[in-house]
């Protein structure tokens, strides 16, 4: 589709096992966007990539987390050790050139469940 | 640092009765400002958005105009319907890099 896609769509694992979410952005958007959405911290920005850059981590909760982008397209998200506060919806957005007046397009999210 | 704030509800309506949701923000910058929707079981999807002062945001019946003088956007809509039930969120981007502040959200309910 034209969308923004990610994958799984729910993720089911047991605590201390590591995740993979996966992301592909709309064709020819350069910027991508994660965000985790929880009951309690509402919706947190996690990091930018421009490119296959992100030049800023320090949004990332904790060093269990890390992200890459290769290609200037697909992006991952990697969570180590899974903690149960990890539990939350990852959303991902992506947007044309990532300038501030550039609408944000999400996925539907990966709704992630620790055990 | 930026912030959104808006009323989280749950606010209850009847169909065909005016809404307003408020949306205060603070910000560094001279932000961009967005109102998003998430419908039961479904991701978020742009409503409007605003980019400078006066601008006014419309989309589906819904409009907001950007306020520098208040900060604020708040979001109307004449006549609800049963189907704009759902989660709307405020958020302004000030800078693309950081992403998009959002305020914690508005559970909108329409009775029939």
């Amino acid at each position: 589709g034209a969308g923004v896609s990610q994958s799984p769509s729910n993720k089911v694992t047991e605590k201390g096992k590591d995740v993979e979410l996966r992301c592909d952005p709309i064709s020819g958007h350069t910027a991508l966007y994660w965000y985790r959405q929880s009951l309690g911290q509402g919706l947190e920005f996690l990091i930018y990539f421009q490119g296959n850059s992100a030049p800023d981590k320090s949004g990332l909760p904790s060093d269990r987390f890390s992200a890459e982008r290769t290609g200037g397209s697909v992006s991952t998200l990697t969570i180590q050790r899974t903690q149960q506060e990890d539990s939350a919806v990852y959303l991902c957005a992506s947007s044309l050139e990532g300038q501030k007046n550039q609408p944000q397009h999400f996925g539907d999210g990966t709704r992630l469940s620790i055990l | 640092g930026n912030s959104v704030t808006q009323m989280e509800g749950p606010v209850t309506l009847s169909e065909e009765a005016f809404l307003t949701i408020n949306c205060t923000y603070t910000a560094t910058g001279y932000p961009s400002l967005f109102w998003y929707v998430q419908y039961p079981g479904e991701g978020l999807q742009l409503l409007l958005k605003a980019t400078k002062a006066d601008d006014k945001g419309s989309n589906k019946g819904f409009e907001a105009t950007y306020r520098k003088e208040t900060t604020s956007f708040h979001l109307e809509k004449g006549s609800v319907q049963v189907s704009d039930s759902a989660v709307y969120f405020c958020a302004l981007s000030d800078r693309g890099a950081d992403g998009l502040t959002f305020g914690k959200g508005t559970h909108l309910i329409i009775q029939p």
